[in-house]
């Protein structure tokens, strides 16, 4: 049973720059989270999706979209890209009933030099 | 005021010692809370979850204390393998947004 993907594993990108980050979750799961990590620092939540919705959003800034399609899969756009966008985006995913219950993916590490 | 509050540490303690950590958290309608655990570049993963009666994994132990917004973890005879970081997390009920802590470090020395 395959866990929560990611990919790429790695990304430079440049400042102002745009940046498509994907996600294919646990087997079962329906929902999908994202989370920014920055160094030194916890999880941030930036965003939830469900049924191809966004459910929830955190205190992220308009820069930052997503997607979920209908096969659960999901995608997390950045653009005009900032030096502290520089972090490791996290993918979480669980079952709607059970969101609190989050298995997260190895994430990608995005820097923006 | 962080959501949660966690001592970043590092806290480095020697084989087969026992180590608490200790979390508070601001938001009183948090109800689900977690500790999770993380290595070094890895992702995050679920350690335990905590409950208002407390509860034990083998050698750890979580604590909630609802009144003092305060959740611990106690790790007994401490393992080389214990080495990591360790996140605090709360979650309001009904909002599936998990709210982490800054982690607190440990390494646990032979």
């Amino acid at each position: 049973d395959a866990g929560v993907t990611q990919s790429p594993t790695h990304l430079i990108k440049t400042r102002g720059q745009q940046v498509t980050l994907r996600c294919s979750p646990k087997s079962g799961h329906d929902t999908v989270s994202w989370y920014q990590q920055a160094l030194g620092q916890g999880p941030q939540f930036i965003f939830q999706y469900y049924e191809e919705e966004e459910r929830q959003r955190g205190n992220f800034p308009d820069r930052f979209s997503g997607h979920q399609f209908p096969n659960y899969s999901s995608e997390l756009n950045v653009n005009a890209l900032l030096l502290g966008d520089s972090a490791l985006y996290l993918c979480a995913s669980s079952i709607a009933t059970e969101a609190y219950e989050q298995y997260f993916g190895p994430g990608t590490r995005l820097t923006v030099t | 005021r962080k959501e949660v509050e966690q001592d970043p540490g590092p806290f480095n303690v020697p084989e087969g010692a026992t180590v608490a950590f200790n979390c508070t958290y601001s938001n009183s309608a948090s109800q689900s809370f977690f500790w999770y655990r993380q290595d070094c570049r890895k992702e995050p993963k679920l350690l335990m979850s905590v409950y208002s009666s407390g509860n034990e994994d083998g050698r750890f132990t979580a604590q909630l204390n609802r009144a003092s917004q305060y959740i611990s973890l106690l790790i007994r005879d401490s393992k080389l393998s214990d080495s990591a970081t360790y996140l605090c997390v709360v979650s309001p009920l009904g909002n599936e947004k998990l709210t982490f802590g800054t982690g607190t470090r440990l390494t646990i020395i032979p």
